[in-house]
C-alpha cells in the first residue's frame, strides 16, 4: 500500500541553524501539507501547496518557513533559523483529487529538536 | 474561531468492551470531519470519515456519528483489543477548500486486558 515517507526521523540541531525536512508524498497525489505537533499537544497545520505553490499557510508559517517541490517526488519543508519553540515533530500528509473532503495521509514525522 | 475538542483526555475501556469517543466541533461551516488513529511515535492514521450529509457511517468494528444539531461527532469501536489503544484524533477541513485539517486535543484510549 503506498505510503507518505520523511526523512529523518529524527534531526536535532543548534539554535539559529537552518534544518530541511524531506517528505515523499503518496505518487499520485497533487495536494501536499505540512503539520506539526508539540509533544502532548494535537496536531497544527502549517501549510498546504497545490500547483507549485502554497494555497493557505498558518500564523506559525512566518517568513521563517518556506516549502518546495523541487521535483516530482519530494516535498520539502526548510526552517532559516530554528528558535527553541520549534521542536515538535512535524509530519507530512498528501491526498489525491480536487474535492476537500478526500483523506490526507500522513507521513510517520522527524522529531525536531533544537538545542 | 477554529477549535474542534474532545470531552476526555483519557478513555480506559476493558478488553472486549466498546467505547465511545466524543469530540464537538464549533465550525458549523465544515462538511468533511475524519477520525485518526496515533500510536506513539508514529503519524497519524486515518480510520473513518463522514461527510455532512450523512450521520452515520460503519467501517470494520468503528462507527461514527455526526450531529449537526449539536456539533458533535463520536467514535465507536466495537469489541475494543489491546491494539487499539491510542490516542485518537478527530477532525474537521477548513471551509477554505485547501483541504486544511483542523485537529482537536485528543483522546487518550487505554485498553486493559
Amino acid at each position: 500500500e503506498p505510503e507518505v515517507t520523511q526523512t529523518p526521523s529524527h534531526q536535532v540541531t543548534q539554535m539559529g541553524q537552518e534544518v530541511i525536512l524531506r517528505c515523499v508524498p503518496i505518487s499520485n497525489h497533487l495536494y501536499f501539507y505540512w503539520y506539526r505537533q508539540i509533544l502532548g499537544q494535537k496536531v497544527e497545520f502549517l501549510v498546504s501547496f497545490y500547483n507549485n505553490e502554497i494555497s493557505e499557510k498558518s500564523e506559525i508559517f512566518d517568513d521563517q518557513f518556506s516549502v518546495e517541490r523541487p521535483d516530482g517526488s519530494n516535498f520539502t519543508l526548510k526552517i532559516r533559523s530554528t528558535k527553541l519553540e520549534d521542536s515538535a515533530m512535524y509530519f507530512c500528509a498528501s491526498r489525491d483529487r480536487g474535492a476537500s473532503t478526500d483523506t490526507q495521509y500522513f507521513g510517520p514525522g522527524t522529531r525536531l529538536t533544537v538545542l | 474561531g477554529e477549535s474542534v475538542g474532545l470531552h476526555l483526555p483519557t478513555l480506559s475501556v476493558q478488553e472486549g468492551d466498546n467505547s465511545i469517543i466524543n469530540c464537538a466541533y464549533s465550525n458549523s461551516a465544515s462538511d468533511y470531519f475524519i477520525w485518526y488513529k496515533q500510536e506513539s511515535g508514529k503519524g497519524p492514521q486515518f480510520i473513518i470519515d463522514i461527510r455532512s450529509n450523512m450521520d452515520k457511517r460503519q467501517g470494520q468494528r468503528v462507527t461514527v456519528l455526526l450531529n449537526k444539531t449539536v456539533k458533535h461527532l463520536s467514535l465507536q469501536i466495537a469489541a475494543t483489543q489491546p491494539g487499539d489503544s491510542a490516542v485518537y484524533f478527530c477532525a474537521e477541513n477548513s471551509p477554505s477548500n485547501t483541504g486544511k485539517l483542523i485537529f482537536g486535543q485528543g483522546t487518550t484510549l487505554q485498553v486493559k486486558p
